[in-house]
């Protein structure tokens, strides 16, 4: 069966300090990823998603970057963290094939300092 | 651009109500529509997908139905439970990616 792992579960950094959050995928080839960001009372917000190594779409303008270096790996970063970067992280992926089901991780809740 | 709306933001019910859930979105160009259950501060879990040529789908006491045309959904509970206190997020799938809606929050108390 299919799993998603993302970590940490939190994380608390200074204004200016770089981050890196990650997220794999366990029983699938292929996968869709996505990173969403959930800022406290609001929406849930599309950051990236990719379809393929080293495809990497981006969804609005942000002191953020993600990369797919390995098919069932995403990674999320920041060089320099600002406040506003606070939030609950969520990773997910879905099959390539066709419109399925969305499947989350457990989340990162940063707390930027 | 889609935009999905849901409505109430907030509910608040005894144990053992019927309630419903509203979605509305502005872009009838959908592939499925899914409902997410997420509990504070965990990811969300996916309770029911509909595919764009389907009408519902139904799990245990939870039923989603989909009017694409008029761009509307609702996930009716049955005989709701304290358990079922969670937030509840409806998200329409475009090309390749979700837009969620801003989700409610659901308080059922003993």
């Amino acid at each position: 069966s299919q799993t998603i792992h993302q970590w940490p579960a939190t994380l608390v950094q200074p204004v200016g300090s770089p981050l890196s959050l990650e997220c794999t995928v366990e029983g699938t080839s292929n996968p869709n990823l996505y990173w969403y960001r959930q800022a406290a009372g609001r929406g849930l917000q599309l950051l990236f998603y990719s379809v393929g190594i080293g495809q990497i779409s981006s969804e609005v303008p942000q002191n953020l970057s993600a990369s797919r270096p390995q098919d069932r790996q995403f990674i999320l970063s920041s060089k320099k963290l600002l406040l506003s970067d606070s939030g609950f992280y969520l990773c997910a992926w879905s099959s390539s094939q066709g419109a399925g089901k969305l499947f989350f991780g457990s989340g990162t809740q940063l707390s930027v300092l | 651009k889609q935009e999905v709306t849901q409505i109430p933001a907030a509910l608040s019910v005894p144990e053992g109500e019927n309630l419903v859930l509203n979605c509305s979105f502005t872009d009838s160009a959908i592939y499925n529509l899914q409902w997410f259950r997420q509990d504070p501060g965990k990811g969300l879990t996916s309770l029911l997908l509909i595919q764009s040529s389907q009408r519902e789908q139904t799990s245990g006491r939870l039923n989603a139905s989909l009017d694409k045309s008029s761009g509307r959904s609702t996930l009716y509970i049955a005989a709701s439970q304290p358990g079922d206190s969670a937030t509840y997020l409806c998200a329409v799938t475009g090309f390749q990616k979700l837009v969620f809606g801003t989700g409610t929050r659901l308080l059922v108390s003993p």
